[in-house]
């Protein structure tokens, strides 16, 4: 089984500086690691995703995650954040082989400040 | 970009009434899925489907549950005897099989009352 630790619950930033969100997770089988964005009253977008190869993935919107398997870490980070990306940001992990089902974190919402 | 379509956006039903939750995949994708977010909580997974059964479910989908894909196109969750525990926003998602990562639909909003 699998297990999804989002450490920050909130995270509000002011515009233009940099943003960490932070991951961990727990599993017993090789993984698969996502990060969904979810905007106010919106469903869950695919921001990025990891499979397998390069540990840096660069996703949609300037955002980043490094996928650390010492750490069982997949932290997302954006250098530079704008008020747009106030949002919802949902860590998430399956077994690999695909078509497995997502575990979610508690998520973070992240709040960019003028 | 092709999209999940999820009807309605939003329903309030009576506790004890029945729903159904409509979806439309993505075309040509083969999987697909059941997830539900209770307000303030996280996603939750309930089931997903394959070949025309369920391949794996959760703890939370009991004999109230069920779905089906009556017509090739659309995928269904209904629930028999909503509980207002029920509340909550559900999400289809759909996956093909080459391109691992889930398209999720924009939800539906269950209120039960």
């Amino acid at each position: 089984a699998q297990s999804v630790t989002q450490l920050d619950s909130q995270v509000p930033v002011f515009e233009e500086a940099p943003v960490e969100l932070r991951c961990n997770y727990s599993s017993s089988v090789s993984v698969y690691l996502f990060w969904y964005v979810q905007y106010p009253n919106q469903g869950l977008q695919l921001l990025l995703k990891y499979l397998s190869g390069s540990t840096l993935v660069k996703g949609i919107n300037g955002f980043e995650a490094e996928f650390n398997k010492s750490q069982t870490s997949f932290h997302l980070r954006k250098p530079s954040v704008h008020i747009s990306d106030t949002a919802e940001y949902f860590c998430a992990v399956s077994a690999q082989g695909g078509s497995e089902k997502l575990v979610f974190g508690k998520g973070t919402k992240l709040t960019v400040n003028p | 970009e092709p999209e999940v379509t999820q009807t309605p956006s939003h329903q309030v039903t009576q506790m004890g009434q029945e729903v159904i939750l409509r979806c439309v995949p993505i075309s040509n994708h083969l999987y697909f899925y059941w997830y539900r977010q209770i307000l303030g909580q996280k996603v939750e997974f309930l089931v997903s489907f394959y070949n025309n059964e369920i391949s794996e479910k959760s703890e939370i989908f009991d004999d109230q549950f069920s779905v089906e894909r009556p017509d090739g196109s659309n995928f269904t969750l209904k629930i028999r005897s909503t509980k207002l525990e029920d509340s909550a926003m559900y999400f289809c998602a759909s996956e093909g099989t080459t391109n691992y990562g889930y398209t999720f639909g924009s939800g539906t909003r269950l209120t039960v009352v």
